[in-house]
């Protein structure tokens, strides 16, 4: 069964310490991979997407990368700002649904 | 550009009876999707559509849930009657080439 995996779960950092989050995928005709946003209480805003391994994608303070297994979120220096649920999904290149597999999410703290 | 608009943002309801949630989609999307978002979980996909016709709906509950998308635009998304597990966010997603877009949701409580 296809699978989405996002570790840590939850990950609390210090202002302008760097970090990672996870996401690996098991999935069989990797079409696109997305990362999204979610603040609480609204519905999740699209960061970046990418659909080969070696891709690699920036917005200020957030690189996302793509291997054939898994996706990285860095976070460099990262601001109280950036504390939110980042979700990772993917979609497959079977079928014309187009449809979003979601991992459970990285809720992310970055402390003041 | 306006995004997805949902409403109600915020629903109530006793088990057993019924509640309607309702989304716009973005001018000129003409796919659209509706997730459940359960607490400390990723969106499901419950229902796609294309223009006004069902895609997919092979994951919605269909002995308690509906959905309709007239004229290809708006959607309501129906739970009849609601149980305590259909306390979640109902999120409403319409698509641009490969990307989709989400509203604010509808955080729906059933008591």
């Amino acid at each position: 069964e296809d699978q989405v995996t996002q570790s840590p779960e939850a990950l609390r950092l210090q202002e302008g310490e760097s970090s990672s989050l996870n996401c690996s995928y098991t999935v069989s005709g990797l079409r696109g991979l997305f990362w999204y946003r979610q603040d609480p209480g609204k519905g999740p805003e699209f960061l970046f997407t990418l659909y080969s391994a070696g891709e690699e994608k920036e917005k200020e303070r957030l690189k996302a990368t793509l291997t054939k297994k898994e996706s990285f979120l860095h976070i460099t220096a990262p601001k109280p700002e950036d504390s939110a649920t980042y979700l990772c999904a993917v979609t497959f290149s079977s079928g014309s649904a187009r449809q979003l597999t979601f991992g459970s999410g990285t809720q992310l703290t970055v402390l003041p | 550009e306006a995004g997805v608009a949902q409403s109600p943002r915020y629903k109530i309801i006793e088990k057993r009876q019924s509640v309607a949630f309702w989304c716009n989609p973005i001018s000129g999307h003409a796919t659209l999707y509706w997730y459940q978002q359960i607490l400390g979980q990723g969106p499901k996909l419950l229902i796609q559509f294309q223009n006004n016709g069902v895609v997919d709906d092979s994951q919605l509950p269909k002995d308690r849930f509906s959905a309709e998308r007239l004229k290809g635009v708006d959607s309501t998304l129906k739970i009849q009657p609601a149980k305590l597990e259909d306390s979640a966010v109902y999120l409403c997603a319409s698509r641009w080439t490969d990307t989709q877009y989400f509203g604010p949701g509808t955080r729906l409580t059933v008591l």
